[in-house]
């Protein structure tokens, strides 16, 4: 079956700057990428998420780009705030998305 | 319109009782799973469900049980709990629609057994 890694678990950031999550696949038929955001308590919300026909997606401060020959993709946050403080996770799984593989979390923190 | 609804929020129970998580969502979707979440690890998938009637294995079944009669509801049960049960539940449900899929995750079940 899938195989994901995330890397690193643990990140603190200066506000203000940037933050990179990276995760590896293992299944090449994968092809959807979501990344969560969970904070304390709280159920994993989507925050971005890109499909194998699709190198790099952006949505404001957060970016997601997808090397399928190599089996990596990444989440970029640029001009980091308080609030972006949480664990995030990746994913990976067919277009049908009810067998989703999750990484093992990056806890990111932002130093004000 | 509620979303993905998990019962209940927490619960204790003692090595060898039985219970069952109830999940609905009122979003008439298709899919439907259940995960796991322990500290320093991703969600794990225990079941999943494709439709009304139809359930599958996840990656890590073993000790619970799903069935699904209606499109609303997916229920899981734990047949004999034992204490590496103790974590936290989400029940999730999405579709596959023409712009792509969205997964919504109910608000989690903390169990803990003792």
């Amino acid at each position: 079956g899938e195989n994901v890694e995330q890397h690193p678990s643990t990140l603190s950031v200066q506000e203000g700057d940037s933050a990179v999550i990276k995760c590896t696949y293992s299944d090449s038929a994968s092809n959807y990428f979501p990344w969560y955001k969970q904070e304390l308590g709280k159920r994993p919300q989507l925050i971005i998420d890109i499909r194998s026909n699709v190198g790099e997606k952006k949505d404001q401060r957060i970016a997601v780009t997808l090397n399928k020959t190599a089996k990596h993709f990444s989440l970029h946050i640029t001009e980091t705030q308080p609030e972006d403080s949480a664990v995030y996770f990746c994913a990976a799984s067919l277009q049908r998305n009810e067998k989703l593989t999750f990484g093992t979390g990056t806890r990111l923190t932002i130093i004000p | 319109n509620a979303g993905v609804t998990q019962t209940p929020k927490f619960q204790v129970l003692k090595t060898g009782q039985s219970m069952t998580l109830q999940c609905a969502q009122d979003m008439n979707h298709e899919y439907m799973s259940w995960y796991r979440q322990d500290p320093g690890m991703g969600l794990r998938l225990i079941h999943y469900s494709v439709g009304a009637g139809i359930t599958d294995q996840g990656e890590v079944p073993n000790g619970y049980n799903v069935s699904r009669s209606t499109t609303e509801d997916f229920p899981l049960r734990l047949l004999s709990a034992a204490p590496s049960q103790t974590s936290v539940y989400f029940c999730a449900s999405s579709y596959e629609g023409i712009s792509g899929n969205t997964i919504y995750f109910g608000e989690g079940s903390w169990l803990t057994v003792v």
